[in-house]
């Protein structure tokens, strides 16, 4: 079956660093890709998605582009800010191969000091 | 203002003694799902709905029920809690939209903080 696989949290950083959450994923069909964000206390949200190879989304300064050939999906942003500070999912969504419903990652925590 | 809510947000409540957890959304969405959310174990589906009267097993549905009478409604049945059972739950709901779902972006409610004793 499907499945995400994410780096290991937490990851810690300190404000204006550059942040890389690495995500791979196995798909049958032509997956669309997501990163969901949850802040403290709250539900999940989206924060950006790709739905073809290439593609990029982009969202609040954080980027992924889908990347077919390494079946890849890494979250990143130039420099983060201790607002960003929350846990990242990577999902997939992939109805071919029978995923009506996302399926997600473990989650990967994010904390940024100042 | 569209929105996914839960209810209790929080719940304290002793072995063996049923529970439900209410989810209700206003997006008019076909698609419905209930979540677990453990440390270290991220997010494990429990079941989903595609729509009324129909639904299925996510990874994790021994000692949980659902029921979808109604399109906005899919409640979580406890029919039997245990302390297993102590986790942080959320409901989502999404609609398949023109690709049949391959586009299609989850809405999540707030969560219940669930205690079993």
């Amino acid at each position: 079956g499907d499945s995400v696989t994410q780096m290991e949290g937490p990851v810690t950083l300190s404000e204006e660093a550059f942040l890389t959450i690495n995500c791979t994923y196995t798909a049958t069909g032509y997956p669309s890709l997501f990163w969901y964000v949850q802040y403290p206390g709250e539900g999940l949200q989206l924060l950006l998605k790709a739905t073809k190879a290439d593609d990029k989304g982009s969202n609040k300064g954080f980027e992924a582009t889908y990347r077919k050939e390494t079946t890849s999906f890494h979250l990143e942003k130039g420099s983060v800010q201790v607002s960003d500070s929350a846990v990242y999912f990577c999902a997939l969504s992939d109805p071919a191969g029978g995923s009506y419903i996302p399926t997600f990652g473990r989650g990967t925590s994010l904390i940024v000091h100042p | 203002e569209a929105q996914v809510t839960q209810n209790p947000r929080y719940l304290i409540t002793v072995t063996g003694k049923k529970l439900t957890v209410t989810c209700s959304q206003n997006m008019n969405h076909e698609y419905m799902s209930w979540y677990r959310q453990d440390p270290g174990l991220g997010l494990r589906q429990i079941y989903y709905s595609m729509n009324v009267e129909v639904t299925d097993k996510g990874d994790v549905p021994e000692g949980y029920k659902v029921s979808r009478k109604e399109k906005r409604n899919f409640p979580l049945i406890l029919e039997s809690p245990s302390p297993n059972q102590t986790s942080l739950y959320f409901c989502a709901s999404s609609s398949p939209g023109l690709a049949g779902g391959r586009y299609n972006e989850q809405f999540f409610g707030p969560g219940t903080r669930l205690t079993v004793l």
